[in-house]
């Protein structure tokens, strides 16, 4: 089956620098890519997702990339803010989600 | 707005137990998740549903089975609960175009 590796496991910045998550995935029909953030003691929430045919998407200060040829996906989120404090959640779907480990990002103010 | 609720945010049962998990959503999804969440291990799949009465193993099942006898409900089942079955359980749903997941709020499980 599929196998998602993400990186960095935690993650801290300084408010208003950029932070950068990576994902690898291994299964080449994996047609769609969410992102969920994760605030503490609440539910996973989708914060941007990519499908497999297009390259780059972005909503405000969070943009996800991906290279398909090199199976590999990465949230990049701009001007940091202390409420972007949380873990983050790469996937890969095909027939069902196949979830990263997290990512705990933390913004120093 | 989607709304999937869990039965319970918190739950402590004995060790053989048989333990009840319920999820509703409300936006006519086809699809139904079960996972359990674990701190450096992410979301990890127990069973998923793509219809009715209809179920698929996930990547962890063993240990567990499930229900869907309507539509808008999925049921998790331990049979008989371990303490390696302590863990935070997520119920999710989608629909089968858009693929986008919605969540709901979890239940802390513990088993004594």
């Amino acid at each position: 089956g599929e196998n998602v590796e993400q990186h960095p496991s935690t993650l801290s910045v300084q408010e208003g620098d950029s932070a950068v998550i990576k994902c690898t995935y291994s299964d080449s029909a994996s047609n769609y890519f969410p992102w969920y953030k994760q605030e503490l003691g609440k539910r996973p929430q989708l914060i941007i997702d990519i499908r497999s045919n297009v390259g780059e998407k972005k909503d405000q200060r969070i943009a996800v990339t991906l290279n398909k040829t090199a199976k590999h996906f990465s949230l990049h989120i701009t001007e940091t803010q202390p409420e972007d404090s949380a873990v983050y959640f790469c996937a890969a779907k095909y027939n069902q989600f196949y979830f990263g480990t997290g990512t705990s990002l933390t913004v120093i103010p | 707005d989607v709304k999937v609720t869990q039965s319970s945010r918190y739950l402590v049962k004995r060790t053989g137990e048989k333990v009840f998990l319920e999820c509703v959503q409300d936006m006519d999804h086809e699809n139904m998740f079960w996972y359990r969440q674990d701190p450096g291990l992410g979301l990890r799949l127990i069973y998923f549903s793509y219809d009715v009465k209809m179920k698929e193993k996930g990547d962890i099942p063993e240990g567990y089975s499930v229900s869907r006898e309507k539509k808008e409900r999925f049921s998790l089942i331990l049979e008989s609960a371990s303490t390696n079955q302590t863990s935070m359980y997520l119920c999710a749903s989608s629909s089968g175009t858009s693929g986008e997941q919605y969540f709901g709020p979890g239940t802390r499980l513990t088993v004594t």
